[in-house]
Order: structure tokens, then sequence, then C-alpha cells
């Protein structure tokens, strides 16, 4: 049960704003939302994660609905760099990751 | 701050061999995690440990699959015998604890059965 669903492709221009969507339906009240990436051939690298407020980072800016059934990570400038596959996880009791089949982002120069 | 490492990066193997892979996590790591990864998927808890200990094996294939913590540091999986729906990149990670805390991952084993 990936407990996340994220449309499977995504294309954005080199300079703009990438918004990637997520749903989480059934995510509890304390569990948290991860988002990592994964660049080909490497392992999957940390960007942001919130459990029910708006965060922001140096990388990222995490949208949170208020009913917390849904996310959108923002990748404000995308850079050429930014193509990877994008995961939205729940994080569950543990510290335990539930991975869905992520987004693949491309980056159209 | 050195990453957690993981040997070998590649490995080829027949069906019914055995095969073994390591993990070495972030240095002060108590949580350490194994995953496997199908083409085209997204990863997949097989194994969670706390320093020595497993809390959660539920996802593990324990009639081929074994995994070891020893000392509470480095971490072998094993595969023996293997099939060929095997084949996956197999990633290790660490975190602090099992709190609210960021995994960090491995670059992966990625294995194949033929």
């Amino acid at each position: 049960d990936a407990k996340t669903t994220q449309p499977p492709s995504m294309d954005c221009a080199e300079g703009r704003a990438a918004n990637l969507p997520c749903n989480h339906s059934t995510i509890s009240g304390n569990e948290y939302v991860y988002w990592y990436r994964q660049i080909h051939s490497q392992g999957p690298q940390y960007i942001i994660h919130g459990l029910k407020n708006n965060e922001t980072n140096e990388m990222a800016s995490l949208i949170i609905t208020e009913d917390r059934k849904s996310s959108t990570l923002i990748l404000p400038h995308a850079t050429l760099r930014d193509t990877a596959v994008y995961y939205c996880i729940v994080r569950v009791t543990g510290n335990q990751f539930y991975f869905g089949t992520g987004t693949s982002l491309t980056v159209i120069p | 701050e050195a990453g957690v490492a993981q040997s070998p990066r590649y490995k080829i193997i027949e069906k019914r061999q055995s095969v073994a892979f390591w993990c070495n996590p972030i240095s002060g790591h108590a949580t350490l995690y194994w995953y496997q990864q199908i083409l085209g998927q997204g990863p997949k808890l097989l194994i969670q440990f706390q320093n020595n200990g497993v809390v959660d094996d539920s996802q593990l294939p324990k009639d081929r699959f074994s995994a070891e913590r020893l000392k509470g540091v480095d971490s072998t999986l094993k595969i023996q015998p293997a099939k060929l729906e095997d084949s996956a990149v197999y990633l290790c990670a660490s975190s602090l604890d099992t709190g609210t805390s960021k995994q960090y991952f491995g670059p992966g084993t990625r294995l194949t059965v033929t």
C-alpha cells in the first residue's frame, strides 16, 4: 500500500517553477509527508518534509492542504539538474517510508 | 560527513546462486534500512534495524533473504538461492533514530540474476 498517488510524468521549462502534486487522502494525523528525488543510478536524496504547515528550504517549498489530503512540491526555478524521479512519501510510525511510483520530471531547455 | 557506503555497486549472478551485499551507515546512525527497488517502481522496505535488533522484517522473503547487523554498525543482506525476480537495485539507508529523522540513502547495488 503506497499511501500516495502522483502523476507518472511531467515536463517543465528551464527557469520556470515546477509544481509536483501528490494525493495522500488516507494520511493519519501524526504521519509526515516527505519528498525525495532520485537521479538516474543514484540513491534517493532528501528534499523536504512537513506535517501540516507549509515548509521552505534552500531546495524547495512544500504546500500541504488544510485537510492534509494532498500536497505540492514546488521547485521555484527548475534547472536541467532537477530532472529526476520525485517521490512523495508518507512516513509512518517507526520512521518507515512508503514510496509510490513517483513522478518523472523532465526539465526542458 | 561521509555518506552511506554500499558494495558492490554491481553484481551479476545465475539463478540459484547466492549473493551478499554490504552496507556501512553514517557514523552514529542507530537505524538502518534495506530497500528493494525493481525497475520502474519506488523502493520497497525489506527490513529495518534499530542498533543490532530487527524492528520490522514483515516484507522480507525469509525463505531466501536474510540480513544481519552485528555490533549495530555495518549490515549485510544475503539472498540464497537467487531467483530471476530478485533482479533489482538494493538500497541501504540510515537515520539517527526512529523518530522524525530523515533517511540518508546509499548509491545502491544493482543485482542482475540470469
